[in-house]
């Protein structure tokens, strides 16, 4: 089955910084890469997503970009600000059959202000 | 507004007793689930269902059952067989299983601690 590694496990950074984690899979055949964002004590929420057919798609700070050859996805927020302290969790889906998104073992990111 | 309900937010019991975790969904989804947190592992995938009436055993089923009576209810009980029943449990749903790139809609979690 797919097998999706995430990293790094934490990630402090000053407000303002940007911020980088990346997401490995293992099923050549997965096309859709969620993120979502998981605020303490909370259940996590979609923040952005990509389908194999782009490479890279924007919403204001944050980004995702997919680089299907090497199998990776990486999520990018840029000007961080302590409201984005949380821990971030990539998912990766193989089409067909019951869908069952594979999960990341998160990103816990600080952000300093 | 149209989401998910998880009931009680904390659960505390005693060892050696079962206890249900409420889950209700306004979404008109399909499909439902459920993962349990701990730290450091993720989320890892209980149980699901794709229609009323019918789910399946996900990668940690052990020590849990589920039911699924109604297309809005798919309730956990955790039973006195699980080892170790303490952590954050969350439930989520999506328009219909075999919709891949549909996002997984989570409720706010259950944190159950036995003692």
């Amino acid at each position: 089955g797919e097998n999706v590694e995430q990293h790094p496990s934490t990630l402090s950074v000053q407000e303002g910084d940007s911020a980088v984690i990346k997401c490995t899979y293992s099923d050549s055949a997965s096309n859709y890469f969620p993120w979502y964002k998981q605020e303490l004590g909370k259940g996590p929420q979609l923040i952005i997503d990509i389908r194999s057919n782009v490479g890279e798609k924007k919403d204001q700070r944050i980004a995702v970009t997919l680089n299907k050859t090497a199998k990776h996805f990486s999520l990018h927020i840029t000007e961080t600000q302590p409201e984005d302290s949380a821990v971030y969790f990539c998912a990766a889906s193989v089409p067909g059959g019951s869908y069952i998104p594979t999960f990341g073992r998160g990103t816990s990111l600080i952000v300093h202000p | 507004d149209g989401g998910i309900t998880q009931s009680p937010k904390y659960l505390f019991r005693k060892e050696g007793q079962n206890v249900t975790l409420s889950c209700e969904q306004n979404l008109n989804h399909d499909a439902m689930y459920w993962y349990r947190q701990d730290p450091g592992q993720g989320l890892r995938l209980i149980y699901y269902s794709q229609i009323v009436n019918d789910f399946q055993k996900g990668d940690i089923a052990e020590g849990y059952s589920v039911s699924r009576e109604k297309k809005e209810s798919f309730p956990l009980t955790v039973t006195s067989a699980q080892k170790n029943p303490t952590a954050f449990y969350l439930c989520a749903s999506s328009p219909r299983a075999s919709s891949y790139n549909s996002p997984l809609h989570f409720g706010n979690g259950t944190r159950l601690t036995v003692t």
